[in-house]
Parts: C-alpha cells; sequence; structure tokens
C-alpha cells in the first residue's frame, strides 16, 4: 500500500513557465515533507522541504505547498528551466531526524521535461 | 566537502552469489541509510546505521544486511543472490544539523545474471 504517492509518471512544461508537481499521501503520522531531484546515473539531490506546522515554503525558484487536510503537498517552480529536466521524488518522515524507524517513504516520481 | 561515496559504481552478479556494498558518509554524519530504487517500487528504506548499531531497519528479508565501522562508514550485504535484486542500491547520510534531510550518494548499479 502506497502511503506517498505521485499519480503523474510525467510532465511536459515549456520553457519559463511554472511546473506543478504533485504529492498525495495517506499517513497521518507525516510531519516533515521533502522534495529530491534526480538525474540519470545520479544520486537524488534535495531541493526544499516543510514541516507540518507550515503551509509554504520557499527557496529561490522553488515553492513548496502543503495542504494537510487534504494529505497533498505541491512543488512550483518557476520560471522552469532546461535544467530542471529531471524525475522529481516526493518523500515523508514521522520524524524530525533521518526518516526515523521507517526511513523516507518515496513516492515512485514524476519525470519533469522542460521544452524549449 | 565531500560528498556521499559509494563503491563500486557498477556490479555484475550470477543468482546464489553474494556482494559487498561500500559507503563513505559526509564527513561528521555518523547516521547511514540505504534504500533499493527500482523501476516498479520506487526507492525502499533497508536499514539505517548510528554509531555502529542498526537503528531501524525496512522490510526486507534477512539476506540483506549491513555495518558501519567507528569512522562511520557502512557496508551492505546482500547473500544469496536474485534476480530480483537487480536495482540501485543508494546510501544516504544525515546528521542531526541536517535535520529531515538526507544527503545520498550516486548509488552502485547492481545487475545479477
Amino acid at each position: 500500500d502506497q502511503q506517498v504517492k505521485q499519480n503523474s509518471p510525467s510532465l511536459s512544461v515549456q520553457e519559463g513557465r511554472i511546473s506543478i508537481l504533485n504529492c498525495d499521501y495517506t499517513n497521518s503520522m507525516f510531519d516533515y515533507f521533502l522534495w529530491y531531484k534526480k538525474y540519470p546515473a545520479e544520486g537524488p539531490t534535495f531541493l526544499i522541504s516543510i514541516s507540518s506546522i507550515k503551509d509554504k515554503n520557499e527557496d529561490g525558484r522553488f515553492t513548496v505547498f502543503l495542504n494537510k487536510s487534504a494529505k497533498h503537498l505541491s512543488l512550483h517552480i518557476v520560471p522552469s528551466q532546461p535544467g530542471d529536466s529531471a524525475v522529481y521524488f516526493c518523500a515523508a518522515s514521522a520524524t524530525r531526524w533521518g526518516g526515523g524507524a521507517d526511513g523516507l517513504t518515496f513516492g515512485k516520481g514524476t519525470h519533469l521535461i522542460i521544452q524549449p | 566537502k565531500a560528498g556521499v561515496t559509494q563503491t563500486p559504481r557498477y556490479l555484475i552478479k550470477t543468482r546464489g552469489q553474494q556482494v559487498t556494498l561500500s559507503c563513505s558518509p559526509i564527513s561528521g554524519h555518523r547516521s547511514v541509510s540505504w534504500y533499493q530504487q527500482t523501476p516498479g517500487q520506487g526507492l525502499q528504506f533497508l536499514f539505517e546505521y548510528f554509531s555502529e548499531t542498526q537503528r531501524n531497519k525496512g522490510n526486507f528479508p534477512g539476506r540483506f544486511s549491513g555495518r558501519q565501522f567507528s569512522n562511520s562508514r557502512s557496508e551492505m550485504n546482500v547473500s544469496t543472490l536474485e534476480l530480483g535484486d537487480s536495482a540501485l542500491y543508494l546510501c544516504a547520510s544525515s546528521s542531526p544539523n541536517s535535520g529531515e534531510k538526507l544527503f545520498f550518494g550516486s548509488g552502485t548499479q547492481l545487475s545479477v545474471l
């Protein structure tokens, strides 16, 4: 049973426009949510995170929104750039440090393609 | 600061063999976690080590094991390899200062023939 779901396996966005990646979760014990970016043959790179006490966190072109009542979060990238083409993973944790008892629980990823 | 280093990058084994993968965490990071990435299952948590002790374990069979040394370097071992063990094995390190963030290495791509 998937506790973190990314329902869009792929997403194509024009360069300069906004990219919106979505993620849903089922476990109400999750308190921390992270987004990772992954290029082929490389490990995931941390992008941005948010704790459950917030509903928004920004870092440059990246903003994560959290809707706890809907158990939904989204990553906005504005403006989208060619280098943003990668697989994006949503992850969740019930604890503050290193994922805790169950580690980080990951979604299966969304392949973002930025069209020139 | 050097990142998380995993060796080897690629490995080919046959069914029934065993394999050992190595991970050197970021300097100062004492927690090391291992994840398995497959196309069908995504990234799944294997186990986490802290101060040479396995602190947490995911839902994998006993053929998957690991250890951590006093310098925080970690190894994971898979015995009696099966075809389904073919995957990218990722190591991640963290510290209290990094909070919920894990820092991943580039992984070891294991192919079981």
